[in-house]
């Protein structure tokens, strides 16, 4: 099966500054790779996800960047605020089959 | 408003004594999925249900049951409880084309002594 690896497992960033977070993954035949974004107390939610066929997605503040070659894809978060203290699993799937997580990234942005 | 709901969100049992989280999801989803999330490890994929009467193993299914005999609900059971399984229980669902897009529920924090 797939294996998802995350790093890293902690981050603390200053406000303002950018955060990324690394993942890799095992199985060539993952198409998708989503980054959910976990507040204490709620379950994930998305924020981005990407493709196999596309190198790289942005949504304002937040790009994703992928290297099928190298089977690894990462988060970037520019700008940090406050509000994007969380955790962040990187995830990958193949669609119509298992849906495999990272261990999480911990980010603290400091004001 | 779209969501997913899971019952109850807190339980404490003891070893054996059977029980069963309920999730259900009103956005007409074919995929469900339930995860266990534990420190350290993230979140590992118990059971997926890709629609109605068609069930899989995820990564940790040992101890685990499902159904999915409505497309609106996708019950755990575990038949005899043990500690190991004293977790954070999460449901997840969403259009079998959109897997990437999971919805997740509120969560179910599961103590069993």
């Amino acid at each position: 099966g797939e294996n998802v690896e995350q790093h890293p497992s902690t981050l603390s960033v200053q406000e303002g500054d950018s955060a990324v977070i690394k993942c890799t993954y095992s199985d060539s035949a993952s198409n998708y790779f989503p980054w959910y974004k976990q507040e204490l107390g709620k379950g994930p939610q998305l924020i981005i996800d990407i493709r196999s066929n596309v190198g790289e997605k942005k949504d304002q503040r937040i790009a994703v960047t992928l290297n099928k070659t190298a089977k690894h894809f990462s988060l970037h978060i520019t700008e940090t605020q406050p509000e994007d203290s969380a955790v962040y699993f990187c995830a990958a799937g193949n669609t119509g089959n298992q849906f495999y997580f990272g261990t999480g990234t911990s980010l603290t942005v400091i004001p | 408003e779209a969501q997913v709901t899971q019952n109850p969100r807190y339980l404490i049992t003891v070893t054996g004594k059977k029980l069963t989280v309920t999730c259900s999801q009103n956005m007409n989803h074919e995929y469900m999925s339930w995860y266990r999330q534990d420190p350290g490890l993230g979140l590992r994929q118990i059971y997926y249900s890709m629609n109605v009467e068609v069930t899989d193993k995820g990564d940790v299914p040992e101890g685990y049951k499902v159904s999915r005999k409505e497309k609106r609900n996708f019950p755990l059971i575990l038949e005899s409880p043990s500690p190991n399984q004293t977790s954070l229980y999460f449901c997840a669902s969403s259009f079998l084309d959109k897997q990437e897009t999971q919805y997740f529920g509120p969560g179910t924090r599961l103590l069993v002594l």
